[in-house]
């Protein structure tokens, strides 16, 4: 069993819908991060949590430390986000991190 | 455009036989490191360069060497290919050592084939 893991492993959606992404974790961590990976392969950071809430145009991330859990969730969703979405979590302490398989989006138009 | 560049960005090799991948960064940063990424795997860190001067071994060093030439660069060298190790590699760099929030930034990626 991965220390991190996602679900679903793959999502197609149709163009506009809100779709959530959804990541857990088994160990204590500092800092969770989601990432996007593009079709091209290259790898960007979208957010970083430690607790909360946070919102990036059509994206909002969540945590739950006590649940170990958090959410990517994307709105109005459009076929330009289809990407792979990686959770990648820092062990508290540490500065290791350990990464999620991803999820694969296709957005649909 | 500033960022981390990887070459090559596919490589075929024969079991047995040996290649360096390059990466650079223009980006000043002080820690680069090497992942490889495999289906139904999460990325694992290879080896990493915390500053210049210094490499560490990652998770997963087996069957690889890196060399940290100056601030800029930090190459993965395979010595004798294996199939095992067909993967995508990626180099990344970040201002400070581990904190993926300080300007991570992550190469392309390199799609290595050992047949």
């Amino acid at each position: 069993k991965n220390e991190v893991e996602q679900s679903p492993q793959n999502l197609t959606a149709q163009e506009g819908e809100f779709i959530t992404i959804n990541c857990s974790y088994s160990v204590g961590i500092s800092a969770l991060h989601w990432l996007q990976q593009h079709p091209g392969g290259g790898i960007v950071s979208l957010f970083m949590l430690s607790s909360g809430k946070k919102k990036h145009g059509r994206l909002i991330a969540t945590i739950n430390i006590q649940e170990k859990h958090s959410s990517l969730h994307i709105t109005a969703s459009h076929p330009r986000d289809s990407a792979v979405y990686i959770c990648a979590v820092l062990y508290s302490g540490t500065y290791k991190y350990i990464f999620g398989t991803g999820t694969r989006l296709k957005v649909l138009a | 455009n500033a960022g981390v560049t990887q070459t090559p960005k596919f490589q075929v090799l024969k079991t047995g036989q040996s290649m360096t991948l390059q990466c650079a960064q223009d980006m000043n940063h002080n820690s680069m490191y090497w992942y490889r990424q495999d289906p139904g795997m999460g990325l694992r860190l290879i080896y990493y360069s915390a500053s210049e001067g210094t490499t560490d071994k990652g998770e997963v060093p087996n069957g690889y060497n890196v060399s940290r030439l100056n601030k800029r660069e930090f190459s993965l060298r395979l010595e004798s290919a294996a199939p095992s190790q067909t993967s995508v590699y990626f180099c990344a760099s970040s201002e400070l050592w581990g904190h993926l929030n300080y300007g991570y930034t992550f190469g392309s990626g390199t799609r290595l084939t050992v047949v």
